[in-house]
Protein backbone atom coordinates (compact mmCIF):
# COMPACT_ATOMS: atom_id res chain seq x y z
CA UNK A 1 0.00 0.00 0.00
CA UNK A 2 1.87 3.13 -1.25
CA UNK A 3 -0.80 5.81 -0.85
CA UNK A 4 -0.15 8.94 -3.16
CA UNK A 5 2.96 8.83 -5.17
CA UNK A 6 4.54 11.50 -7.12
CA UNK A 7 6.76 11.52 -10.23
CA UNK A 8 8.52 13.24 -10.26
CA UNK A 9 10.53 13.87 -7.11
CA UNK A 10 12.71 16.97 -8.74
CA UNK A 11 12.51 18.93 -11.90
CA UNK A 12 14.43 21.89 -13.45
CA UNK A 13 13.27 24.14 -16.22
CA UNK A 14 13.62 26.39 -18.04
CA UNK A 15 11.21 29.20 -18.94
CA UNK A 16 8.34 28.29 -21.55
CA UNK A 17 9.35 24.73 -21.72
CA UNK A 18 6.16 21.88 -20.77
CA UNK A 19 6.17 19.40 -18.49
CA UNK A 20 3.58 17.20 -16.56
CA UNK A 21 3.22 16.37 -12.90
CA UNK A 22 2.39 12.96 -12.29
CA UNK A 23 0.49 11.60 -9.10
CA UNK A 24 -1.26 8.16 -8.25
CA UNK A 25 -3.39 6.72 -5.32
CA UNK A 26 -4.30 3.69 -3.79
CA UNK A 27 -6.66 4.27 -1.41
CA UNK A 28 -9.58 3.92 -3.93
CA UNK A 29 -10.72 7.60 -2.65
CA UNK A 30 -12.52 9.51 -5.12
CA UNK A 31 -11.18 12.96 -4.59
CA UNK A 32 -7.88 14.25 -5.51
CA UNK A 33 -6.08 17.50 -5.09
CA UNK A 34 -2.92 19.81 -6.42
CA UNK A 35 -1.76 22.16 -4.27
CA UNK A 36 1.55 24.24 -4.89
CA UNK A 37 3.52 25.41 -1.44
CA UNK A 38 5.33 28.74 -1.45
CA UNK A 39 7.16 29.94 1.67
CA UNK A 40 5.04 31.85 4.25
CA UNK A 41 2.17 31.22 2.02
CA UNK A 42 1.19 27.78 3.41
CA UNK A 43 -0.75 25.30 0.88
CA UNK A 44 -3.12 27.03 -1.96
CA UNK A 45 -5.19 24.61 -3.90
CA UNK A 46 -4.38 24.51 -7.58
CA UNK A 47 -6.80 22.39 -9.09
CA UNK A 48 -9.43 19.70 -7.70
CA UNK A 49 -11.28 16.11 -8.84
CA UNK A 50 -13.93 15.58 -6.58
CA UNK A 51 -14.96 12.39 -8.48
CA UNK A 52 -13.45 10.64 -11.50
CA UNK A 53 -14.61 12.31 -14.39
CA UNK A 54 -14.96 15.71 -13.01
CA UNK A 55 -12.27 18.48 -12.69
CA UNK A 56 -12.65 22.05 -11.14
CA UNK A 57 -10.51 25.41 -10.36
CA UNK A 58 -8.92 26.02 -6.89
CA UNK A 59 -7.34 29.25 -6.17
CA UNK A 60 -4.53 29.44 -8.10
CA UNK A 61 -5.71 27.61 -11.37
CA UNK A 62 -3.82 30.24 -13.88
CA UNK A 63 -1.09 28.72 -16.32
CA UNK A 64 -2.07 24.83 -15.20
CA UNK A 65 -4.60 22.23 -16.27
CA UNK A 66 -5.26 18.71 -14.73
CA UNK A 67 -6.45 15.50 -16.26
CA UNK A 68 -8.54 13.01 -13.94
CA UNK A 69 -7.07 9.77 -16.09
CA UNK A 70 -8.96 7.53 -13.81
CA UNK A 71 -9.80 7.23 -10.04
CA UNK A 72 -6.35 6.27 -9.64
CA UNK A 73 -4.60 8.98 -11.34
CA UNK A 74 -4.48 13.31 -11.64
CA UNK A 75 -2.01 14.97 -13.66
CA UNK A 76 -0.77 18.31 -13.61
CA UNK A 77 0.67 20.11 -16.73
CA UNK A 78 2.30 23.17 -16.92
CA UNK A 79 2.09 24.40 -20.38
CA UNK A 80 4.67 27.00 -20.57
CA UNK A 81 6.57 27.42 -17.39
CA UNK A 82 7.06 30.44 -16.10
CA UNK A 83 9.36 31.58 -13.06
CA UNK A 84 6.52 32.42 -11.09
CA UNK A 85 5.43 28.57 -11.32
CA UNK A 86 8.94 28.12 -9.26
CA UNK A 87 7.24 25.69 -6.41
CA UNK A 88 7.32 22.65 -4.34
CA UNK A 89 3.80 20.54 -5.65
CA UNK A 90 1.75 18.05 -2.84
CA UNK A 91 -0.65 16.10 -4.76
CA UNK A 92 -3.20 14.41 -2.26
CA UNK A 93 -6.25 12.69 -2.10
CA UNK A 94 -9.02 11.64 0.39
CA UNK A 95 -12.81 10.92 0.57
CA UNK A 96 -15.07 13.56 0.48
CA UNK A 97 -14.77 15.95 3.60
CA UNK A 98 -12.06 13.11 5.43
CA UNK A 99 -8.18 13.79 6.18
CA UNK A 100 -6.26 14.13 3.05
CA UNK A 101 -3.59 11.97 2.47
CA UNK A 102 -0.13 13.73 1.03
CA UNK A 103 2.08 12.43 -1.94
CA UNK A 104 6.12 13.37 -1.34
CA UNK A 105 6.11 16.22 -3.23
CA UNK A 106 7.71 17.58 -6.72
CA UNK A 107 10.34 20.52 -6.12
CA UNK A 108 10.08 22.65 -9.74
CA UNK A 109 12.48 25.00 -10.64
CA UNK A 110 12.30 27.64 -13.76
CA UNK A 111 14.91 29.66 -15.04
CA UNK B 1 -15.68 31.80 2.77
CA UNK B 2 -13.43 30.07 5.13
CA UNK B 3 -10.07 31.39 5.98
CA UNK B 4 -7.63 30.29 8.58
CA UNK B 5 -4.81 32.79 10.38
CA UNK B 6 -1.86 31.23 12.06
CA UNK B 7 -0.39 33.17 14.64
CA UNK B 8 3.49 33.35 14.47
CA UNK B 9 5.66 32.07 11.53
CA UNK B 10 7.93 30.67 14.01
CA UNK B 11 7.85 29.74 17.51
CA UNK B 12 10.70 28.59 19.40
CA UNK B 13 10.57 26.30 22.77
CA UNK B 14 12.89 24.31 24.55
CA UNK B 15 13.07 20.75 24.84
CA UNK B 16 10.34 19.51 27.51
CA UNK B 17 8.82 22.95 27.66
CA UNK B 18 5.19 23.23 26.53
CA UNK B 19 4.16 23.48 22.90
CA UNK B 20 1.36 25.96 21.90
CA UNK B 21 0.57 26.83 18.11
CA UNK B 22 -2.27 28.82 17.64
CA UNK B 23 -4.89 28.32 14.65
CA UNK B 24 -7.44 30.92 14.42
CA UNK B 25 -10.29 29.90 11.68
CA UNK B 26 -13.38 31.81 9.66
CA UNK B 27 -16.18 29.74 8.74
CA UNK B 28 -19.83 30.74 7.82
CA UNK B 29 -20.85 26.65 8.57
CA UNK B 30 -19.75 24.83 11.36
CA UNK B 31 -16.23 23.70 10.22
CA UNK B 32 -13.81 20.25 10.07
CA UNK B 33 -10.56 21.24 11.37
CA UNK B 34 -7.43 19.71 10.99
CA UNK B 35 -3.73 20.09 12.17
CA UNK B 36 -1.16 18.82 9.69
CA UNK B 37 2.60 18.42 10.04
CA UNK B 38 5.27 18.55 7.26
CA UNK B 39 9.25 17.05 8.60
CA UNK B 40 11.90 18.63 6.26
CA UNK B 41 11.79 17.56 2.42
CA UNK B 42 8.36 15.20 3.05
CA UNK B 43 4.58 15.58 2.28
CA UNK B 44 2.16 16.65 4.97
CA UNK B 45 1.29 14.13 7.82
CA UNK B 46 -2.30 14.64 9.74
CA UNK B 47 -2.22 15.20 13.57
CA UNK B 48 -5.58 15.16 14.20
CA UNK B 49 -8.78 16.34 12.90
CA UNK B 50 -12.20 17.50 14.32
CA UNK B 51 -15.38 17.22 12.84
CA UNK B 52 -17.89 17.08 15.33
CA UNK B 53 -18.46 15.35 18.76
CA UNK B 54 -16.14 16.23 21.35
CA UNK B 55 -14.22 19.51 21.57
CA UNK B 56 -10.68 18.21 23.13
CA UNK B 57 -9.15 16.36 20.41
CA UNK B 58 -6.08 14.17 20.69
CA UNK B 59 -4.03 12.86 18.05
CA UNK B 60 -0.33 11.14 17.45
CA UNK B 61 2.92 12.28 18.95
CA UNK B 62 1.47 13.27 21.97
CA UNK B 63 -0.39 16.11 20.56
CA UNK B 64 -4.04 17.70 21.33
CA UNK B 65 -6.04 20.42 19.88
CA UNK B 66 -9.15 22.19 21.34
CA UNK B 67 -12.08 23.57 19.06
CA UNK B 68 -13.76 26.61 20.60
CA UNK B 69 -16.92 27.77 18.79
CA UNK B 70 -16.81 30.84 20.74
CA UNK B 71 -13.23 32.18 20.24
CA UNK B 72 -13.14 30.50 16.48
CA UNK B 73 -10.07 29.15 17.49
CA UNK B 74 -8.54 25.65 17.33
CA UNK B 75 -4.96 25.60 19.08
CA UNK B 76 -2.38 22.88 19.02
CA UNK B 77 -0.53 21.77 22.32
CA UNK B 78 1.69 19.68 23.28
CA UNK B 79 2.88 19.08 27.34
CA UNK B 80 6.53 18.70 26.87
CA UNK B 81 8.28 18.92 23.03
CA UNK B 82 10.83 16.64 22.18
CA UNK B 83 13.41 17.10 19.81
CA UNK B 84 11.68 15.25 16.63
CA UNK B 85 8.86 17.78 17.19
CA UNK B 86 11.06 20.18 15.35
CA UNK B 87 8.75 20.83 11.60
CA UNK B 88 5.86 22.67 10.33
CA UNK B 89 2.56 22.97 11.46
CA UNK B 90 0.07 23.67 9.16
CA UNK B 91 -3.58 24.34 10.00
CA UNK B 92 -6.53 23.93 7.35
CA UNK B 93 -10.58 23.98 7.35
CA UNK B 94 -12.28 21.92 4.96
CA UNK B 95 -14.30 24.26 2.39
CA UNK B 96 -17.76 23.10 3.53
CA UNK B 97 -19.56 25.97 1.88
CA UNK B 98 -18.62 24.67 -1.76
CA UNK B 99 -21.06 21.27 -0.87
CA UNK B 100 -18.84 17.81 -0.01
CA UNK B 101 -15.82 18.70 -2.34
CA UNK B 102 -13.46 18.15 0.53
CA UNK B 103 -11.20 21.71 -0.66
CA UNK B 104 -8.66 22.45 2.27
CA UNK B 105 -8.24 25.96 2.96
CA UNK B 106 -4.87 26.34 5.05
CA UNK B 107 -3.25 28.81 7.37
CA UNK B 108 0.69 30.07 6.07
CA UNK B 109 2.69 27.61 8.66
CA UNK B 110 4.22 27.97 11.88
CA UNK B 111 7.87 26.56 11.78
CA UNK B 112 8.64 24.95 15.65
CA UNK B 113 12.29 25.06 16.51
CA UNK B 114 13.30 22.68 19.66
CA UNK B 115 16.46 23.91 21.53
CA UNK B 116 18.19 21.18 23.61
Amino acid sequence: NAGVTQTPKFQVLKTGQSMTLQCAQDMNHNSMYWYRQDPGMGLRLIYYSASEGTTDKGEVPNGYNVSRLNKREFSLRLESAAPSQTSVYFCSSGQNTDTQYFGPGTRLTVL
Amino acid sequence: AQSVTQLGSHVSVSEGALVLLRCNYSSSVPPYLFWYVQYPNQGLQLLLKYTTGATLVKGINGFEAEFKKSETSFHLTKPSAHMSDAAEYFCAVSDLGSGNTGKLIFGQGTTLQVKP
